[in-house]
């Protein structure tokens, strides 16, 4: 099993759908975890952090399960501009942070 | 500027030669990481500094590449002996966390897009 796994997509949706992304993980010994956004041809910026179980920031919740080893990032109401590429950072015992593949999302009219 | 520095954006060269990638981080950040990241994957990790010294590098995938920080700033990326196979963009990033503190944020440049031909 790799170390970090995410789904590649591409997801396709209309634009207000809400949409959900997994990332599994294995050799976890903290509970912190991130959600970066990269748009195309750019660097990865910060999208959430979160140092607990779960947290919800106005349309972006992302959750922890520790005992099914995955995190999750929940987009609500989705926007034309929410169009990117989705990289999971889950729990790891590590002091670099271990990116997934990414899940490309592109949100239409 | 006040954000994390690579130069050059873009480096073409042929196989076998020799090439370094500089990084600038963002002033009084302690950590800085090296990644590369090719099409349709996510960054790759390479190596870690904290301070002037290689916390962690298991991530470089053989001895052709070396990476340098000797003041605890600027860090170069070595890679001897270029092979097509090394062909991404190599990120660099910094953060103002600690050792044993949790990863906080990290700071990406815009990245080097190297091409061995």
């Amino acid at each position: 099993r790799k170390e970090v796994e995410q789904d590649p997509g591409p997801f396709n949706v209309p634009e207000g759908a809400t949409v959900a992304f997994n990332c599994t993980y294995s050799n976890s010994a903290s509970q912190s975890f991130f959600w970066y956004r990269q748009d195309c041809r750019k660097e990865p910026k910060l999208l959430m952090s979160v140092y607990s179980s779960g947290n919800e920031d106005g349309r972006f919740t992302a959750q922890l399960n520790r005992a099914s080893q995955y995190i999750s990032l929940l987009i609500r109401d989705s926007k034309l501009s929410d169009s990117a590429t989705y990289l999971c950072v889950p729990p790891n015992p590590w002091e670099y942070m271990r990116f997934g593949a990414g899940t490309r999302l592109t949100v239409k009219p | 500027g006040a954000g994390v520095s690579q130069t050059p954006s873009n480096k073409v060269t042929e196989k076998g030669k020799y090439v370094e990638l500089r990084c600038d981080p963002i002033s009084g950040h302690t950590a800085l990481y090296w990644y590369r990241q090719s099409l349709g994957q996510g960054p790759e990790f390479l190596i870690y500094f904290q301070g002037t010294g290689a916390a962690d590098d298991s991530g470089l995938p053989n001895d052709r590449f070396f990476a340098v920080r000797p003041e605890g700033s600027v860090s170069t990326l070595k890679i001897q002996r270029t092979e097509r196979g090394d062909s991404a963009v190599y990120l660099c990033a910094s953060s103002s966390s600690r050792l044993g503190a949790p990863t906080g944020e990290l700071f990406f440049g815009e990245g080097s897009r190297l091409t061995v031909l």
